[in-house]
């Protein structure tokens, strides 16, 4: 059974459209996060839920917006998609503050 | 703002050597884990190592941390081709009320049999 899993694995759109992204954890766990990768590999988180509440919200765009609607699943939507939001975009989950659980990703490529 | 650095950026090793990565950080930890991340893949937990430890084993894996220097290193022994992946330290920093770990840009190690 998958842990962490996201869909979809990969997404392409144009400039100005809006798009979702979901992720589902199957562990249990009360918080879930969002990160960005770069093109260079940096990856920067950008939400992080915990029982459904936002706990961490980092210096991102208002066009990114978060939703949980139970603590299994953190969904990611963006609104009028640029071209620098082009990335690879994880989610993970965690349980108190140990390691960190990923899913596999979401190639995300605005042309 | 980027906490942890690893260093190298990349290492090419042969199979059955030792790999050394190091990572320094700047603030006051709770712990502090490595990654591996596969090629197209998401990243994986290795380690984690409290502030109140200095050294740790896994398997062929051995973190050292060195809370005076910031700075911890990743052994990855006897090395095999399957190692090859990007190798990332995170830091958990003191006074997050939740689990708010910060990335380094990696080690990109290359395994060749």
């Amino acid at each position: 059974d998958t842990a962490v899993s996201q869909t979809p694995k990969y997404l392409v759109t144009q400039m100005g459209n809006d798009k979702s992204i979901k992720c589902e954890q199957n562990l249990g766990h009360d918080t879930m996060y969002w990160y960005k990768q770069d093109s260079k590999k940096f990856l920067k988180i950008m939400f992080s839920y915990n029982n459904k509440e936002l706990i961490i919200n980092e210096t991102v765009p208002n066009r990114f917006s978060p939703k949980s609607p139970d603590k299994a699943h953190l969904n990611l939507h963006i609104n009028s998609l640029e071209l620098g939001d082009s990335a690879v975009y994880f989610c993970a989950s965690s349980q108190d503050t140990y390691e960190q659980y990923f899913g596999p990703g979401t190639r995300l490529t605005v042309t | 703002s980027q906490q942890g650095e690893e260093d190298p950026q990349a290492l090419s090793i042969q199979e059955g050597e030792n790999a050394t990565m190091n990572c320094s950080y700047k603030t006051s930890i709770n712990n502090l884990q490595w990654y591996r991340q596969n090629s197209g893949r998401g990243l994986v937990h290795l380690i984690l190592i409290r502030s109140n430890e200095r050294e740790k084993h896994s398997g062929r894996l051995r973190v050292t941390l060195d809370t005076s220097k910031k700075s911890s290193s990743l052994l990855i022994t006897a090395s095999r081709a399957a190692d090859t992946a990007s190798y990332f330290c995170a830091t958990d920093a003191i006074g997050s009320g939740y689990s708010t770990l910060t990335f380094g840009k990696g080690t990109m190690l290359l395994v060749s049999p």
